[in-house]
């Protein structure tokens, strides 16, 4: 039952550039959508979140856009920087009917070379 | 980021052991959750606890497993008959407040059994 999917397992960027993770849904009732950063070992990180309300939310270097008729969000972080290297998951809920039963996606690992 | 905090931090056992994790929310509010994370695939949701009960709760989450909020204050995450596929990461994550969206989660329990 994969409702939260993120296809690219890997994505590395060199120190500067732009970073684009992309996640895609299925589920049709997920209204609140977030991205958390993690390390191995230690629990995930909020970094920012969206409502189904809006396309687009920004914070800092990092911003979220969502395209609800394609069912597909990215987080875009710019500059990236080394210690953005982590594994990120994009995850989902559907606020109507499981309030904060959060669904996660598989997770890309970042890597940002100096 | 608000603080969520778990101990132990490790926990190794044998199989058929009961073990307790616990957790300690963010204060002052009513929504909790558990969730795991087995080596190398997907955050998954466990259980969700609100105001003293269980509010929804995954297939993983079988007869076995039991939350309680002992004391007010820490919320406990008990498996009664460990078995080898119970090892994973253990994380409780909490709303920043009663209607709050965003989830923060705890360092997480790494959770061994042998």
């Amino acid at each position: 039952d994969q409702q939260v999917k993120q296809n690219s397992p890997s994505l590395s960027v060199q120190e500067g550039r732009i970073s684009i993770l992309n996640c895609d849904y299925t589920n049709s009732m997920f209204d609140y959508f977030l991205w958390y950063k993690k390390y191995p070992a230690e629990g995930p990180t909020f970094l920012i979140s969206i409502s189904s309300i809006k396309d687009k939310n920004e914070d800092g270097r990092f911003t979220v856009f969502l395209n609800k008729s394609a069912k597909h969000l990215s987080l875009h972080i710019v500059p990236s920087q080394p210690g953005d290297s982590a594994v990120y998951f994009c995850a989902a809920f559907s606020g109507g009917t499981s309030y904060g039963k959060l669904t996660f996606g598989q997770g890309t690992i970042l890597t940002v070379h100096p | 980021e608000p603080e969520v905090t778990q101990t132990p931090s490790h926990q190794v056992t044998q199989m058929g052991q009961e073990v307790i994790l616990r957790c300690v929310p963010i204060s002052n509010h009513l929504y909790f959750y558990w969730y795991r994370q087995i080596l190398g695939q997907k955050v998954e949701f466990l259980v969700s606890f609100y105001n003293n009960e269980i509010s929804e709760k995954s297939e993983i989450f079988d007869d076995q497993f039991s939350v309680e909020r002992p004391d007010g204050s820490n919320f406990t995450l008990k498996i009664r008959s460990t078995k080898l596929e119970d090892s994973a990461m253990y994380f409780c994550a909490s709303p920043t407040a009663p209607s709050a969206d965003t989830q923060y989660f705890g360092p997480g329990t790494r959770l061994t059994v042998l």
